[in-house]
């Protein structure tokens, strides 16, 4: 059972590129989110996703797409990267009934 | 608002007991959270309490919630070097259909040999 699994583990991103961020989890969690930590500012919501098929705004939102592709798996998509979010990038699922969030390792992502 | 407070910083000694706190301002959070983080990686559900109870145990992991006072500790017995981490709280309240959870910065715990 591996839970929640976020790929790449890092990665190095020239300012204006993009790339997606893909996480899946196998627990058949209906609630997935995104996250970004950063130093002193904690863990802020990005995105999230309360069931397959929906998908809500967090409290940092731009600059960010996401997709909830099916009940498994839902990534997130920077379409121009920039300095500001160089970060580490959390994805998390819950289920409907239990109320902790678990956690995948995280990806490392620097802007130059 | 809506804000969790914790000190940045505990230093004890291996063996000793380690006591972590946590302040909350929203006073309808339904539950509230303790996560670890080791270095490098992901956050790591230790425990977790619902708000009407006031104490939850669970081995060397001590819960008490102060609802009046708004106050959360964890306490560690017999802390151990593998203990050194930093230690979130967090507490869930209720967003509209949704529930929000509010983050702590965290407090780094350094167990010395």
């Amino acid at each position: 059972n591996a839970g929640v699994t976020q790929t790449p583990k890092f990665q190095v991103l020239k300012t204006g590129q993009s790339m997606t961020l893909q996480c899946a989890q196998d627990m058949n969690h209906n609630s997935m989110y995104w996250y970004r930590q950063d130093p002193g500012m904690g863990l802020r919501l990005i995105y999230y996703s309360a069931s397959e098929g929906t998908t809500d705004k967090g409290e940092v939102p731009n600059g960010y797409n996401v997709s909830r592709l099916n009940k498994r798996e839902f990534s997130l998509r920077l379409e121009s990267a920039a300095p500001s979010q160089t970060s580490v990038y959390f994805c998390a699922s819950r289920a409907h009934s239990s109320p902790p969030l678990h956690f995948g390792n995280g990806t490392r992502l620097t802007v130059t | 608002g809506e804000d969790v407070e914790q000190s940045l910083f505990l230093s004890v000694r291996e063996g000793d007991s380690s006591v972590i706190n946590c302040t909350y301002t929203d006073s309808s959070s339904t539950y509230l959270y303790w996560y670890k983080q080791e270095p490098g990686a992901g956050l790591q559900l230790l425990t977790y309490i619902f708000s009407n109870m006031d104490m939850k145990q669970d081995q060397r992991l001590t819960v008490l919630l102060n609802k009046k006072d708004k106050h959360l500790s964890l306490r560690i017995a017999d802390t151990q070097t593998g203990d050194s981490a930093i230690y979130f709280c967090a507490e869930s309240i209720n967003a509209g259909n949704n529930r929000k959870l509010i983050w702590g910065l965290g407090t780094s715990l350094a167990v010395n040999p």
